[in-house]
């Protein structure tokens, strides 16, 4: 069945560096995946997705990969700042178009 | 623009009692979503309606029904709360093609 995972439910960085979070995932028929913000108390807000025949997008101070020959996502945020601090979701869209959700990393920055 | 709009924002129930919660988008979505989110787990979908008129079972259906009352509205039913059922809910709306998905604020239930 469908597994979307993170490799580590925790991550602390310094104000300014960068950010990587990683995400792993098996169904290799999944035509986007997404990455979503959750800050606390508050429903998750969407960052970036990627389609699954790229392997690079970026945004503004994000960056995703997508390699799918180890099936490994990740998102990777420039110059961290304490409005980064939330918990990420990396999630992919099904044949059906149904997002299915990992698990969540806690991102926080320290000052 | 509020966008998704979920009512009550907490809840306590007892076991055994029933209670619907409300969910409205202004956004003139087509498709709409209730997750659960448990601690330390992402959200599962619990039912969606692609379009005005259906509504689909998700990965955690059971003890749950669902309404898609208009364009605008999904509801959410527990017919008999078990503790199990505690957890925080989200409703979602986006259109079909779309990856991006808005969700409300949540509601948290507790059942007792």
């Amino acid at each position: 069945g469908e597994n979307v995972g993170l490799h580590l439910p925790t991550l602390s960085v310094q104000e300014g560096d960068n950010s990587i979070i990683n995400c792993a995932y098996s169904n290799s028929a999944s035509d986007y995946f997404i990455w979503y913000k959750q800050e606390s108390g508050k429903g998750p807000q969407f960052i970036i997705d990627i389609r699954s025949n790229m392997d690079k997008r970026q945004g503004q101070r994000v960056t995703v990969l997508l390699n799918k020959t180890v099936k490994h996502l990740s998102l990777q945020i420039a110059a961290t700042q304490p409005g980064d601090s939330a918990v990420y979701f990396c999630a992919e869209r099904g044949s059906a178009r149904q997002l299915t959700f990992g698990s969540g990393t806690q991102l926080t920055v320290l000052p | 623009n509020a966008g998704v709009t979920q009512t009550p924002k907490f809840q306590v129930l007892k076991t055994g009692q029933s209670m619907t919660l409300q969910c409205a988008q202004d956004m003139n979505h087509n498709s709409m979503y209730w997750y659960r989110q448990d601690p330390g787990m992402g959200l599962r979908l619990i039912y969606y309606s692609a379009s005005e008129g259906t509504t689909d079972k998700g990965e955690v259906p059971n003890g749950y029904n669902v309404s898609r009352l208009n364009k605008r509205e999904f509801s959410l039913r527990l017919e008999s709360a078990a503790p199990s059922q505690t957890s925080v809910y989200f409703c979602a709306s986006s259109e079909p093609w779309a990856t991006e998905a808005f969700f409300g604020q949540g509601t948290r239930l507790t059942v007792v």
